[in-house]
């Protein structure tokens, strides 16, 4: 296993435009976890899944995002009508169960114009 | 809601320097951990501290939490380029993790 993958890994798109990002985490792993981090901040947490149960949105996760994971495998976010101020890194991480050690992916870099 | 504050945002040092990165929660740590994070990638893991008064060391790097369980440090010894990057600490906060903002050391020859 090579680790956390994410697909895209930059995606440029217009005001407006819908976006979906997938993550791929360790395969052993229960836990995924999507973050937001933008320039010259930390990441923050949007939310979370154990298995194909998402257990914790962030208040940050607005109606116009949604996140999936059917199966308890891969995970997909998806944000609806992009604006101007989502654009960030999106990084997806995941866990066997023990909370801090979080394995990152390479994340998304979104760019809205 | 917990926060976490790192001191200082910036450091440049010259190789082969000795340096320090500090964490500071306004609550109780009862998970700390330490990242690393190249500009534009993922974070990697360094170390986990759950224990007041605990350190850890891994090759170069020493981090620290104190005895109430309110601060760490992260110490590298005999910096080299290859640990330049930022530096994150983290906290449990219910089932997730929050972030300080980062630590970016720069380290020149």
């Amino acid at each position: 296993d090579t680790g956390v993958s994410q697909d895209p890994r930059h995606k440029i798109t217009k005001r407006g435009q819908n976006v979906t990002f997938r993550c791929d985490p360790i395969s052993e792993h229960n836990r995924l976890y999507w973050y937001r981090q933008t320039l010259g901040q930390g990441p923050e947490f949007l939310t979370y899944f154990q298995n194909e149960a998402q257990l914790e949105k962030s208040r940050l996760l607005s109606d116009r995002f949604s996140a999936e994971r059917p199966k308890g495998s891969f995970s997909t976010l998806e944000i609806q009508r992009t604006e101007q101020g989502d654009s960030a890194m999106y990084l997806c991480a995941s866990s066997a169960g023990q909370l801090g050690e979080q394995y990152f992916g390479p994340g998304t870099r979104l760019t809205v114009t | 809601s917990q926060e976490l504050e790192q001191s200082p945002q910036s450091l440049i040092v010259q190789e082969g320097k000795n340096l320090t990165i500090n964490c500071t929660s306004s609550k109780t740590l009862y998970g700390l951990y330490w990242y690393k994070q190249k500009y534009g990638e993922g974070l990697i893991f360094l170390m986990m501290l759950q224990k007041g008064g605990e350190e850890k060391s891994h090759e170069k790097i020493t981090a620290k939490l104190d005895e109430k369980k309110q601060q760490s440090s992260l110490h590298i010894t005999a910096s080299q380029p290859s640990h330049a990057g930022i530096y994150l600490c983290g906290a449990d906060d219910t089932d997730k993790l929050i972030f300080g903002t980062g630590t970016r050391l720069q380290v020149f020859p």
